[in-house]
């Protein structure tokens, strides 16, 4: 167990749909981050927060959004959804920036099917 | 977006074999980090390398971090049937956390 937490574990919704997708991460860990793993493309970037700041982004499609909030959990929402969004979505955390203890570990994933 | 180079791309081996896979990127990287990825869960960080030419081990695994920072190595030893998975390599740049990985590489044990 990482200690990061996400939810839902799976998520099965339409196109065209919204849905968001839930981060906790590892207790003390300041920074957080998405990535999209499908088939074809392996594990991408999308986006990161530090300390409830935007501070790296990624391919993230303007149809994607996300956010950190004061307790660090982190939601990241995915609009109109299209077949292609089908993918597995990884968060991460890690306890700092700059350099030093920026390994990052990752939750169990959520994994979504656009029909 | 970049990837980088993993090998092989699969291998499939016998219960006690020695494992060898590389990576290899064309920029340089501050940091090199090796996960395995079981079916349907997260990436989960095996080692973790900082400095041009270190070697660490974890148990099984010995990786090293290559001298000219645009590569890196993982060996596993006596290999058994939790080892079966995808592993991929993770490169960092000095200032910007954020993860490039490989392509991975399946692995994959023989009965």
């Amino acid at each position: 167990d990482s200690g990061v937490t996400q939810t839902p574990k799976h998520l099965i919704t339409a196109t065209g749909q919204r849905v968001t997708l839930r981060c906790s991460p590892r207790s003390g860990d300041l920074s957080v981050y998405w990535y999209q793993q499908s088939l074809d493309q392996g594990l991408q970037f999308l986006i990161q927060y530090y300390n409830g700041e935007e501070r790296a982004k990624g391919n993230i499609l303007e149809r994607f959004s996300a956010q950190q909030f004061p307790d660090l959990h982190s939601e990241l929402n995915l609009s109109s959804l299209e077949l292609g969004d089908s993918a597995l979505y990884f968060c991460a955390s890690s306890p700092s920036i700059g350099g030093l203890n920026t390994e990052a570990f990752f939750g169990q994933g959520t994994r979504l099917t656009v029909v | 977006g970049q990837q980088l180079n993993q090998s092989p791309q699969s291998m499939f081996i016998q219960e006690g074999e020695d494992v060898s896979m590389n990576c290899t990127s064309s920029s340089i990287f501050n940091t090199w980090l090796w996960y395995k990825q079981d079916p349907g869960e997260g990436p989960v960080l095996l080692i973790a390398l900082y400095k041009a030419g270190e070697l660490t081990s974890n148990g099984r695994l010995t990786a090293q971090f290559g001298t000219t920072r645009k590569d890196s190595f993982l060996n596993i030893s006596a290999s058994i049937p939790s080892d079966v998975g995808i592993y991929f390599c993770a490169g960092q740049k000095l200032g910007n956390e954020k993860l490039t990985f490989g392509t991975g590489t399946r692995l994959t044990i023989i009965p």
